[in-house]
Protein backbone atom coordinates (compact mmCIF):
# COMPACT_ATOMS: atom_id res chain seq x y z
CA UNK A 1 0.00 0.00 0.00
CA UNK A 2 0.75 4.00 -0.60
CA UNK A 3 1.96 5.75 2.11
CA UNK A 4 -0.31 8.61 3.13
CA UNK A 5 1.27 11.88 2.96
CA UNK A 6 -0.13 15.10 4.20
CA UNK A 7 -0.51 18.04 3.55
CA UNK A 8 -1.12 17.53 0.42
CA UNK A 9 -0.24 21.14 -0.29
CA UNK A 10 1.14 23.96 1.70
CA UNK A 11 1.89 27.37 0.61
CA UNK A 12 4.92 29.51 3.09
CA UNK A 13 6.17 32.65 3.15
CA UNK A 14 10.01 32.89 3.11
CA UNK A 15 11.07 31.89 6.51
CA UNK A 16 8.31 29.95 8.02
CA UNK A 17 8.43 26.17 9.04
CA UNK A 18 6.80 23.56 7.32
CA UNK A 19 6.46 19.98 8.70
CA UNK A 20 5.39 17.25 6.01
CA UNK A 21 4.00 13.67 7.28
CA UNK A 22 4.13 10.42 6.23
CA UNK A 23 2.43 7.40 7.17
CA UNK A 24 2.61 3.45 6.40
CA UNK A 25 -0.41 1.12 7.62
CA UNK A 26 2.77 -1.88 7.07
CA UNK A 27 6.25 -2.23 9.53
CA UNK A 28 8.67 -0.29 8.24
CA UNK A 29 12.34 -0.93 7.59
CA UNK A 30 13.25 2.52 6.11
CA UNK A 31 11.96 5.78 4.86
CA UNK A 32 13.47 7.22 1.97
CA UNK A 33 12.83 11.30 1.72
CA UNK A 34 13.25 13.33 -2.33
CA UNK A 35 12.37 16.24 -3.52
CA UNK A 36 10.95 17.25 -6.98
CA UNK A 37 10.81 19.84 -9.00
CA UNK A 38 8.88 20.89 -11.56
CA UNK A 39 9.69 19.09 -14.69
CA UNK A 40 12.81 17.52 -13.29
CA UNK A 41 13.88 14.31 -11.34
CA UNK A 42 13.13 13.67 -8.24
CA UNK A 43 16.14 14.14 -5.75
CA UNK A 44 17.53 12.11 -3.03
CA UNK A 45 17.31 14.08 0.30
CA UNK A 46 17.90 11.61 3.08
CA UNK A 47 17.05 8.18 4.84
CA UNK A 48 16.00 6.77 7.85
CA UNK A 49 16.87 3.70 9.07
CA UNK A 50 16.51 3.00 12.32
CA UNK A 51 13.50 3.64 14.68
CA UNK A 52 13.74 6.84 16.20
CA UNK A 53 16.78 8.13 13.74
CA UNK A 54 16.57 11.78 13.10
CA UNK A 55 18.71 13.22 10.58
CA UNK A 56 19.33 16.15 8.82
CA UNK A 57 21.30 19.06 6.09
CA UNK A 58 20.85 22.21 6.29
CA UNK A 59 17.90 23.16 7.31
CA UNK A 60 16.13 20.12 6.21
CA UNK A 61 16.08 17.75 9.01
CA UNK A 62 13.64 14.08 9.39
CA UNK A 63 12.67 11.47 11.97
CA UNK A 64 11.43 8.00 11.77
CA UNK A 65 8.67 6.80 14.49
CA UNK A 66 9.06 2.69 13.83
CA UNK A 67 6.44 2.30 16.41
CA UNK A 68 3.98 4.59 14.84
CA UNK A 69 5.09 3.72 11.15
CA UNK A 70 5.28 7.56 10.56
CA UNK A 71 8.06 9.63 9.13
CA UNK A 72 8.12 13.35 9.28
CA UNK A 73 10.37 15.93 7.44
CA UNK A 74 10.94 19.55 8.78
CA UNK A 75 11.66 22.44 6.86
CA UNK A 76 13.27 25.55 9.23
CA UNK A 77 13.46 29.05 7.83
CA UNK A 78 11.95 27.74 4.52
CA UNK A 79 14.18 29.67 1.75
CA UNK A 80 12.40 29.84 -2.12
CA UNK A 81 15.03 26.89 -3.79
CA UNK A 82 12.79 24.91 -1.03
CA UNK A 83 9.48 25.06 -3.19
CA UNK A 84 9.00 21.81 -5.19
CA UNK A 85 7.00 18.33 -4.29
CA UNK A 86 8.34 16.07 -1.61
CA UNK A 87 7.75 12.30 -1.53
CA UNK A 88 8.50 9.65 0.57
CA UNK A 89 9.18 6.26 -0.43
CA UNK A 90 8.76 3.91 2.41
CA UNK A 91 10.55 0.38 2.87
CA UNK A 92 8.24 -2.35 4.16
CA UNK A 93 9.48 -5.05 6.56
CA UNK A 94 7.74 -8.49 6.31
CA UNK A 95 8.72 -12.07 6.43
CA UNK A 96 9.70 -12.38 3.27
CA UNK A 97 12.45 -10.10 3.56
CA UNK A 98 12.28 -6.13 2.94
CA UNK A 99 9.82 -5.01 -0.10
CA UNK A 100 10.95 -2.48 -2.65
CA UNK A 101 10.34 1.31 -2.14
CA UNK A 102 6.74 2.67 -2.39
CA UNK A 103 6.63 6.38 -3.00
CA UNK A 104 3.96 8.57 -1.76
CA UNK A 105 1.41 10.74 -3.98
CA UNK A 106 3.45 13.96 -2.60
CA UNK A 107 3.34 16.85 -0.82
CA UNK A 108 3.57 20.22 -2.80
CA UNK A 109 5.46 22.54 -1.44
CA UNK A 110 5.19 26.49 -2.64
CA UNK A 111 7.25 29.42 -1.07
CA UNK A 112 6.64 32.81 -1.94
CA UNK A 113 8.97 36.13 -1.08
CA UNK B 1 23.55 16.16 -13.96
CA UNK B 2 23.05 13.28 -11.58
CA UNK B 3 25.04 10.67 -13.77
CA UNK B 4 21.40 8.72 -14.55
CA UNK B 5 21.27 9.17 -18.68
CA UNK B 6 17.39 8.11 -20.40
CA UNK B 7 16.36 8.59 -23.85
CA UNK B 8 14.80 9.77 -25.24
CA UNK B 9 13.57 12.56 -23.41
CA UNK B 10 10.09 12.46 -25.05
CA UNK B 11 8.52 10.35 -27.22
CA UNK B 12 5.14 10.51 -28.99
CA UNK B 13 3.71 7.29 -30.31
CA UNK B 14 0.70 6.17 -31.69
CA UNK B 15 -1.80 3.70 -29.62
CA UNK B 16 -0.73 0.24 -31.05
CA UNK B 17 2.71 0.61 -30.99
CA UNK B 18 5.90 -0.48 -29.35
CA UNK B 19 8.65 1.75 -27.75
CA UNK B 20 12.03 1.23 -26.03
CA UNK B 21 13.43 3.70 -23.15
CA UNK B 22 17.07 3.66 -22.17
CA UNK B 23 18.76 4.14 -19.05
CA UNK B 24 22.80 4.05 -18.56
CA UNK B 25 23.44 3.96 -14.60
CA UNK B 26 25.37 6.58 -12.37
CA UNK B 27 28.90 5.13 -12.86
CA UNK B 28 29.56 2.15 -10.52
CA UNK B 29 26.12 1.75 -9.83
CA UNK B 30 24.79 -2.12 -10.04
CA UNK B 31 20.67 -1.43 -9.71
CA UNK B 32 18.55 0.17 -12.02
CA UNK B 33 14.85 0.69 -11.12
CA UNK B 34 12.07 1.66 -13.33
CA UNK B 35 9.14 4.04 -12.08
CA UNK B 36 5.79 5.50 -13.75
CA UNK B 37 4.98 8.42 -13.13
CA UNK B 38 1.54 9.85 -13.53
CA UNK B 39 -0.30 13.21 -12.16
CA UNK B 40 -2.85 10.84 -10.46
CA UNK B 41 -0.94 7.91 -9.17
CA UNK B 42 2.96 9.39 -8.37
CA UNK B 43 5.59 7.08 -8.58
CA UNK B 44 4.46 3.25 -9.46
CA UNK B 45 7.26 1.26 -9.25
CA UNK B 46 7.56 -1.30 -12.34
CA UNK B 47 10.54 -3.59 -11.98
CA UNK B 48 14.37 -3.55 -11.08
CA UNK B 49 17.63 -5.25 -11.74
CA UNK B 50 20.69 -5.87 -10.06
CA UNK B 51 24.10 -6.38 -11.95
CA UNK B 52 22.14 -8.00 -14.54
CA UNK B 53 19.43 -10.23 -12.74
CA UNK B 54 15.82 -9.08 -12.30
CA UNK B 55 15.64 -8.82 -8.63
CA UNK B 56 12.05 -7.10 -7.83
CA UNK B 57 9.09 -6.75 -10.02
CA UNK B 58 6.38 -4.08 -9.14
CA UNK B 59 3.12 -3.34 -11.16
CA UNK B 60 4.50 -3.90 -14.28
CA UNK B 61 1.86 -4.56 -17.07
CA UNK B 62 2.39 -7.89 -19.17
CA UNK B 63 2.83 -5.82 -22.31
CA UNK B 64 5.71 -3.83 -20.91
CA UNK B 65 9.02 -5.76 -20.20
CA UNK B 66 12.56 -4.99 -19.19
CA UNK B 67 16.34 -5.82 -19.70
CA UNK B 68 19.65 -4.65 -18.34
CA UNK B 69 22.49 -5.83 -19.84
CA UNK B 70 26.56 -6.52 -19.03
CA UNK B 71 27.61 -3.33 -19.45
CA UNK B 72 24.50 -1.91 -17.19
CA UNK B 73 22.54 0.12 -19.24
CA UNK B 74 18.74 -0.90 -19.25
CA UNK B 75 16.16 -0.76 -21.56
CA UNK B 76 11.81 -1.07 -20.80
CA UNK B 77 10.06 -1.82 -23.76
CA UNK B 78 6.24 -1.01 -23.74
CA UNK B 79 4.43 -2.61 -26.03
CA UNK B 80 0.59 -2.22 -27.49
CA UNK B 81 0.53 0.79 -26.15
CA UNK B 82 -2.37 2.41 -24.93
CA UNK B 83 -3.67 5.99 -24.19
CA UNK B 84 -2.94 5.12 -20.61
CA UNK B 85 0.50 4.78 -20.71
CA UNK B 86 0.90 8.26 -21.16
CA UNK B 87 3.47 9.18 -18.38
CA UNK B 88 6.56 9.76 -17.03
CA UNK B 89 9.22 7.20 -16.68
CA UNK B 90 12.07 7.45 -14.89
CA UNK B 91 14.87 4.90 -14.17
CA UNK B 92 16.94 5.55 -10.93
CA UNK B 93 20.06 3.19 -9.89
CA UNK B 94 21.95 2.73 -6.91
CA UNK B 95 24.94 1.03 -6.15
CA UNK B 96 23.29 -1.70 -3.63
CA UNK B 97 20.43 -3.86 -4.25
CA UNK B 98 18.92 -2.02 -1.67
CA UNK B 99 19.63 1.03 -2.32
CA UNK B 100 20.45 2.19 1.40
CA UNK B 101 22.71 5.19 0.02
CA UNK B 102 19.36 6.70 -2.06
CA UNK B 103 18.43 6.20 -5.21
CA UNK B 104 19.20 8.55 -8.23
CA UNK B 105 16.79 9.28 -10.82
CA UNK B 106 17.57 10.48 -14.12
CA UNK B 107 15.86 12.82 -15.97
CA UNK B 108 13.12 10.89 -17.41
CA UNK B 109 11.11 10.04 -20.67
CA UNK B 110 7.78 11.81 -20.99
CA UNK B 111 5.68 9.37 -23.17
CA UNK B 112 2.84 10.79 -25.10
CA UNK B 113 0.57 7.82 -26.13
CA UNK B 114 -1.88 9.40 -29.14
Amino acid sequence: QQPVQSPQAVILREGEDAVINCSSSKALYSVHWYRQKHGEAPVFLMILLKGGEQKGHDKISASFNEKKQQSSLYLTASQLSYSGTYFCGTEGRSNFGNEKLTFGTGTRLTIIP
Amino acid sequence: DSGVTQTPKHLITATGQRVTLRCSPRSGDLSVYWYQQSLDQGLQFLIQYYNGEERAKGNILERFSAQQFPDLHSELNLSSLELGDSALYFCASSVGPQGRSGYTFGSGTRLTVV
